[in-house]
C-alpha cells in the first residue's frame, strides 16, 4: 500500500497564479485533512472532509478551495496564489485513532 | 476552544541525558491526547497516543488532567531521537486534531 501520496513534491508560483495541490490514499479511510507547516506556527488545518461528498473549513481557510472527488481523493485549489501561502502542505487521511500524513508539497509563491 | 501549548520551540539534550518535551492543553471535554514526530525526510507519524498507554521508542506520556499536560518523557536520549515533535488533542471519538506548535529536539552526541 502507497498510503497517502501528494502531487507535485515541489512547486513554485508568481502571485496570482492558479494551481491544485491532489491527494490521494488507498487506505480506505473516509476522513481527510489538508495542513500547512510554517515555521513556529506548527500545522494548522485548512479543510478536512469527514465523508465523501463533504467538507468543512478549518483554522486557516482562507484563499482555499478543496474538493472531495471521491472516497480516495482531495484536492486542495489555490485560485490566486500570494506570497502567504508560501509554505509546505501535508495532506492526511485518518481512522478513528491515527492520522496518516503525506510526504508534502513544497510550495513558493514569488 | 481547543488548544495545545508546547512552550519549548528548541531543546537540545545530551545523549544519555533524560528527555522532556512539554505540552498543555486546554479543553472543556473529554480530550484524546497524542504525540506526532517528523524525523528528517521521513513523514509525520504517530508516536503515541495516551489512551493506549504504550512506550513506544522508550518514549511515555502521561495524561494529568489536573494540570492539563501531557508531557512526553524518556529516560535516556538517543541521537536517533533528534526531529521535530508535535503534541494533539482531539474530542473523543473525533478524528479531528488540533496540533501544538512543535517543539525541535536535538540530541547533542
Amino acid at each position: 500500500n502507497a498510503g497517502v501520496t501528494q502531487t507535485p513534491k515541489f512547486q513554485v508560483l508568481k502571485t496570482g497564479q492558479s494551481m491544485t495541490l491532489q491527494c490521494a490514499q488507498d487506505m480506505n479511510h473516509n476522513s481527510m485533512y489538508w495542513y500547512r507547516q510554517d515555521p513556529g506556527m506548527g500545522l494548522r488545518l485548512i479543510y478536512y472532509s469527514a465523508s465523501e461528498g463533504t467538507t468543512d473549513k478549518g483554522e486557516v481557510p482562507n484563499g482555499y478551495n478543496v474538493s472531495r472527488l471521491n472516497k480516495r481523493e482531495f484536492s486542495l485549489r489555490l485560485e490566486s496564489a500570494a506570497p502567504s501561502q508560501t509554505s509546505v502542505y501535508f495532506c492526511a487521511s485518518s481512522d478513528l485513532w491515527e492520522q496518516f500524513f503525506g510526504p508534502g508539497t513544497r510550495l513558493t509563491v514569488l | 476552544a481547543q488548544r495545545v501549548t508546547q512552550p519549548e520551540k528548541l531543546l537540545s539534550v545530551f545523549k544519555g541525558a533524560p528527555v522532556e518535551l512539554k505540552c498543555n492543553y486546554s479543553y472543556s471535554g473529554s480530550p484524546e491526547l497524542f504525540w506526532y514526530v517528523q524525523y528528517s525526510r521521513q513523514r509525520l507519524q504517530l508516536l503515541l497516543r495516551h489512551i493506549s498507554r504504550e512506550s513506544i521508542k522508550g518514549f511515555t506520556a502521561d495524561l494529568n488532567k489536573g494540570e492539563t499536560s501531557f508531557h512526553l518523557k524518556k529516560p535516556f536520549a538517543q541521537e536517533e531521537d533528534s526531529a521535530m515533535y508535535y503534541c494533539a488533542l482531539s474530542n473523543f471519538g473525533n478524528e479531528k486534531l488540533t496540533f501544538g506548535t512543535g517543539t525541535r529536539l536535538t540530541i547533542i552526541p
